[in-house]
């Protein structure tokens, strides 16, 4: 499975913006970059996802480099509620064609008032 | 929105004994679900993928014999954990998929399983 990394942990204030990076060397071509959060003792939201171009959506937006091997989540103002764990994810297709989402160990953001 | 609904949300049982836990798809079929276990303070490990009507596919290192799961219709999956015990407990939590490629995923909202 393709695998991402991304740091341990972030802080950020209260309606700041925050970037959280993801890197993903070794990303295949078909290989969508999936963003999901998880507050405690929940299971993860989706938050946002893309291929090649940036996206935007109600939530965050998803900065793609130009040679995919690195992402970036943008929470434009980041809230008390925004605090949780990010986890950037590879969408892979198996032979099988099942769709396995595999989670690396996210970055946990922490958001001061 | 998309619903997931995991049943039931914390289940507490004596060793030895099994467990069912439930995850329903409210408002969509889901040709595909996944199963995950989450130790505390840890990242998501997925244990199994379960397709309707089928047998599930298990990951490596995950033993089928002991976490039973059955996909009996396109809104449900259901995950046993056959004679439990104390290092069984995490918190597992289901996801569905509509089966439309690359669609995100919903996830229900974990079962907290602890065994004595």
């Amino acid at each position: 499975d393709a695998k991402t990394t991304q740091p341990n942990s972030m802080e950020s204030n209260e309606e700041e913006p925050v970037h959280l990076p993801c890197n993903h060397s070794t990303i295949s071509g078909t290989d969508y970059i999936h963003w999901y959060r998880q507050l405690p003792s929940q299971g993860p939201e989706y938050v946002i996802h893309g291929l090649t171009s940036n996206v935007n959506n109600r939530m965050a937006s998803l900065a793609i480099a130009e040679d995919r091997k690195s992402s970036t989540l943008i929470l434009h103002r980041a809230t008390l509620r925004d605090a949780a764990v990010y986890y950037c994810i590879l969408r892979s297709r198996t032979q099988g064609g099942s769709e396995k989402l595999v989670f690396g160990k996210g970055t946990k953001l922490t958001v001061n008032p | 929105g998309a619903v997931v609904s995991q049943h039931p949300s914390w289940v507490i049982c004596k060793s030895g004994t099994s467990v069912k836990i439930e995850c329903r798809s409210l408002d969509f079929q889901a040709t595909t679900m996944f199963w995950y276990r989450q130790f505390p303070k840890q990242s998501l490990m997925l244990m199994a993928t379960s397709n309707e009507g089928s047998k599930a596919t298990y990951e490596q290192g995950v033993e089928k014999d002991k976490f039973l799961i059955n996909h009996a219709s396109l809104t449900l999956s259901t995950l046993t954990v056959t004679s439990a015990h104390p290092e069984d407990s995490s918190f597992y939590i289901c996801s569905a998929n509509r089966g439309i490629y690359n669609s995100p995923l919903h996830f229900g909202n974990g079962t907290r399983l602890t065994v004595t």
